[in-house]
């Protein structure tokens, strides 16, 4: 399956703690993206990081990938109440934007 | 900037009914996608269109969904027959990116949650 998968599967932290999800796929990739999704909504674009770069960073959001190792990390720093979602990585393995998602890390950050 | 629109948002059906969604993308977006997301699990790609062609729909249950996006903007999704299986919601997505030109990010709908009783 080229299907990504996050670990874990759910994590509760409080608020202000950093929060840090993994992703591992199976398959090369062109790019891999990060999605968020509140209950009930649809999927939010948040970082795209392609193959050939290591670290990125987006206001509170930093993502690692390693091709190597298959796998990339999301952190947020400072969690706030409003992190609360569910977060899916999605693999693009040929840059026809055809994405596959992982299951989902679901973060609560307690007030 | 409009979103991604989409109706219905909620739809309850008996089994081998038919059901249709419909998705209207984000104005000048050539790439719409259709992904099935069962509760808990993470999105499944239906159908991705490049203006009203088929790019990929490898893993469209043909036998009983189909799809179509004429004149290469709005999109209908259906299914028929429905089976319990198929309660999930689909989500349409809409991108900027043209194959062979660059990837990038996907807009989602809000989805259309379907329940097969």
């Amino acid at each position: 399956s080229q299907q990504g998968e996050e670990d874990p599967q759910a994590l509760s932290i409080q608020e202000g703690e950093n929060a840090t999800m993994n992703c591992s796929y199976k398959t090369s990739i062109n790019n891999l993206q990060w999605y968020r999704q509140n209950s009930g909504r649809g999927l939010v674009h948040l970082i795209l990081i392609r193959s050939n770069e290591r670290e990125k960073h987006s206001g509170r959001l930093r993502v690692t990938l390693d091709t190597s190792k298959k796998s990339s990390s999301l952190l947020i720093t400072a969690s706030r109440a409003a992190d609360t979602a569910s977060y899916f990585c999605a693999t693009d393995p040929t840059g026809a934007n055809n994405l596959f998602f992982g299951t989902g890390t679901r973060l609560t950050v307690i007030p | 900037e409009a979103g991604v629109a989409q109706s219905p948002r909620y739809k309850i059906i008996e089994k081998r009914q038919s059901v249709a969604f419909w998705c209207n993308p984000i104005s000048g977006h050539a790439t719409l996608y259709w992904y099935q997301q069962i509760l808990g699990q993470g999105p499944k790609l239906l159908i991705q269109f490049q203006n009203n062609g088929v790019v990929d729909d490898s893993q469209l249950p043909k036998d009983r969904f189909s799809a179509e996006r004429l004149k290469g903007v709005d999109s209908t999704l259906k299914i028929q027959p429905a089976k319990l299986e198929d309660s999930a919601v689909y989500l349409c997505a809409s991108s900027h990116h043209i194959t062979g030109r660059f990837s990038g990010e996907l807009f989602f709908g809000e989805g259309s949650r379907l329940t097969v009783l």
